[in-house]
């Protein structure tokens, strides 16, 4: 969705080295995520923030951290990169009660490669 | 916290057949069932949503069915085309603004021309 942009598409780095992956969005939503795809294991919510204040982990936030820097930026920091942080990286939003109520708007993700 | 398990894995029906895939959840409270579409290269993108209110919805060549009872509930494809090929999500929320979903593993739909 165009609304919805992620950048870098492509990343390759390091183990060790400090990457972030930044999501904008124009969809005027109040709701963002960040989602980890792995071959077989759908998607895996990493963390999720329902305002610009407000911050939550998912299943799966261990060796990363997030950025609200505003209701249209939402940014996911790898600290310290390891290999299995390889994967493919969606940034998504939701409207938090207008309009259609409950779909997620997904961004067209960034595919990140931790040698 | 919920799980869902999504069957099968991978899919291959001819094309004008109907494809199925299955979804099941283990926490009574989710209310909001969508199914995601992702194109290569692309990221999901819903088709269809059913919510705990209603047992089917269908819109054109799809339709979802919801058993709450069972707590399972199904996506339906009919007269299958190649462009129908994709990875297909279910997943399951709770909350009437669906503000957390926990997704299936995928299925990989092939259909063959």
């Amino acid at each position: 969705d165009a609304d919805v942009t992620q950048t870098p598409r492509n990343r390759i780095t390091k183990t060790g080295k400090r990457i972030m992956l930044e999501c904008s969005q124009t969809k005027g939503h109040d709701r963002m995520y960040w989602y980890r795809q792995d071959p077989g294991l759908g998607l895996r919510l990493i963390y999720y923030s329902f305002d610009v204040k407000d911050i939550n982990k998912g299943e799966i936030s261990d060796g990363y951290s997030v950025s609200r820097q505003a209701q249209a930026k939402f940014s996911l920091s790898l600290e310290s990169a390891i290999p299995n942080q390889t994967a493919l990286y969606f940034c998504a939003t939701s409207d938090r009660g207008r309009g259609r109520v409950g779909e997620q708007f997904f961004g067209p993700g960034t595919r990140l490669t931790v040698l | 916290g919920e799980n869902v398990e999504q069957h099968p894995s991978t899919l291959s029906v001819q094309e004008g057949d109907s494809a199925v895939i299955k979804c099941t959840y283990s926490d009574s409270a989710s209310n909001y069932f969508p199914w995601y579409k992702q194109e290569l290269g692309k990221g999901p993108q819903l088709i269809i949503d059913i919510r705990s209110n209603v047992g089917e919805k269908k819109d054109q060549r799809i339709a979802v069915t919801l058993n709450k009872t069972a707590k399972h509930f199904s996506l339906h494809i009919t007269e299958t085309q190649p462009e129908d090929s994709a990875v297909y999500f279910c997943a399951a929320s709770i909350g009437t603004n669906a503000g957390k979903s926990t997704f299936g593993d995928g299925t990989t739909l092939t259909v063959k021309p």
